[in-house]
């Protein structure tokens, strides 16, 4: 059974500080990794998906490597700003999706 | 392209009444889910549909939730009785096949329980 951990819970930066937010899952295999954003009280936002057989992704100030062997995948927010102000939540897709329990990050001005 | 649209947005109820979510997915998405997200957790997939037909619903506590997808377009979640535990927010997303394939999620329906 996948089993999918965030880490940190939370995170707390002053604007413009790059940050990595960390995804572990138990099973590599899997067909793909998301990151998704959560703002309060809204669904989910694609931010990335990396297929299996990718190493990264990159849009515009996110980028998303994934190392299947070792079972980890990391999000890089450059040049962080307030409106990045959310929870990003990782999801693994092997025979079903599988979330982690999310990160949720406060950059301050 | 719209996206997936889900109603009613907010509901409150009391416990053992009934309570129906409504998901309309992007045109042409063959794979539909239900996921149940608690406040502090990441969604838990309930049900996923291919086309009209149940692919996997194990988590489904099917003992008061049901959902059905005819015509494999929209689809229905229904719990009945509710209990104070069901309180989440409840997640519809589509595919355009399978798990391998982006999923594209709706707002959600946040549901309280008193």
């Amino acid at each position: 059974k996948q089993e999918v951990t965030q880490i940190p819970a939370a995170l707390s930066v002053p604007e413009g500080e790059n940050l990595v937010l960390n995804c572990s899952f138990t099973d590599s295999a899997i067909y793909n990794l998301q990151w998704f954003r959560q703002d309060p009280g809204k669904g989910l936002t694609s931010l990335l998906l990396i297929q299996s057989s990718q190493r990264e992704q990159t849009s515009g100030r996110l980028n998303a490597s994934l190392d299947k062997s070792s079972g980890r995948s990391t999000l890089y927010i450059a040049a962080s700003q307030p409106g990045d102000s959310a929870t990003y939540l990782c999801a693994v897709s092997s025979n079903d999706m599988r979330f982690g329990a999310g990160t949720r990050l406060t950059v301050k001005p | 392209e719209a996206g997936v649209a889900q109603s009613p947005r907010y509901k409150i109820i009391e416990k053992r009444q009934s309570v129906a979510f409504w998901c309309n997915p992007i045109s042409g998405h063959a794979t539909l889910y239900w996921y149940q997200q608690i406040l502090g957790q990441g969604p838990k997939l309930l049900i996923q549909f291919q086309n009209n037909g149940v692919v996997d619903d194990s988590q489904l506590p099917k003992d008061r939730f049901s959902a059905e997808r005819l015509k494999g377009v929209d689809s229905t979640l229904k719990i009945q009785p509710a209990k104070l535990e069901d309180s989440a927010v409840y997640l519809c997303a589509s595919s355009l096949t399978d798990v391998a394939y982006e999923q594209y999620f709706g707002p959600g329906t946040r549901l309280t329980v008193t």
